[in-house]
């Protein structure tokens, strides 16, 4: 079964770190573009980075030099370092398989998302 | 950055109906990359249209997705109970990709 499990949610004061894990099954993820999504409670979702099969990433603005995004080939695993977290990072992080973004000869892209994990909560607060 | 523009907002419909939820873009959406989740609170999203018109593995006939440029509509022929849930567009394919803020389908 292809499956996304996401685990390192909780509560952390602004100006804190985090680090968010999903484990994948059932797929690669070496060979997979892989991205986390965000919603924060009530509202809608937002793209917040990508890791592309190469291993090249981008972010969205709003996280940009404060997130990074890794993955281990050996754990199947992707991650998400979250640092100098602010009160509006509080959101359900998912990751999700993109299958259909693609890398042309001097850009990548992000596509659409055909497996989610169930999400794991990060509230920033103090 | 495109973005995009769900209606209506709320959509109250009974089950057996049809349902026709609008996604308008602020710029034409490229190659018509244009895709629809639906989310049932409390879960993940769930694919269930990609390329404007392209239903998903294992999304019924009942759900079919149609436009071009910077109109798209999601339509669902007869609702099911299982259906009545929050309906996302997002267009891909250039960056950065951007979700429009979602309709609810609610049980009239």
């Amino acid at each position: 079964e292809v499956r996304l499990v996401e685990s390192g949610g909780g509560l952390v004061h602004p100006g804190g770190s985090l680090r968010l894990s999903c484990a994948a099954s059932g797929f690669t993820v070496s060979t997979s573009y892989l991205s986390w999504v965000r919603q924060a409670p009530g509202k809608g979702l937002e793209w917040v980075s990508v890791i592309y099969r190469g291993g090249n990433t981008n972010y969205a603005d709003s996280v940009k030099g404060r997130f990074t995004v890794s993955r281990d080939n050996s754990k199947n695993t992707l991650y998400l370092q979250m640092t100098s977290l602010r009160a509006e990072d509080t959101a359900v992080y998912y990751c999700a398989r993109d299958f259909a973004g693609y890398c042309g000869p001097s850009n990548c892209y992000v596509g659409a998302f055909d497996i989610w994990g169930q999400g794991t909560l990060v509230s920033v607060s103090s | 950055e495109i973005v995009l523009t769900q209606s209506p907002g709320t959509l109250s419909l009974s089950p057996g109906e049809r349902a026709t939820l609008s996604c308008r873009a602020s710029q034409s959406v490229t190659n018509n990359f244009l895709a629809w989740y639906a989310q049932i609170p409390g879960q993940a999203p769930r694919l269930l249209i990609y390329a404007a018109s392209i239903r998903a593995t294992g999304i019924p006939d009942r759900f079919s997705g149609s436009g071009s440029g910077t109109a798209f509509t999601l339509t669902i022929g007869r609702l099911e109970p299982e259906d009545f849930a929050v309906y996302y567009c997002q267009h891909y394919g250039t960056s950065p990709i951007t979700f429009g803020q979602g309709t609810r389908l609610e049980i009239k």
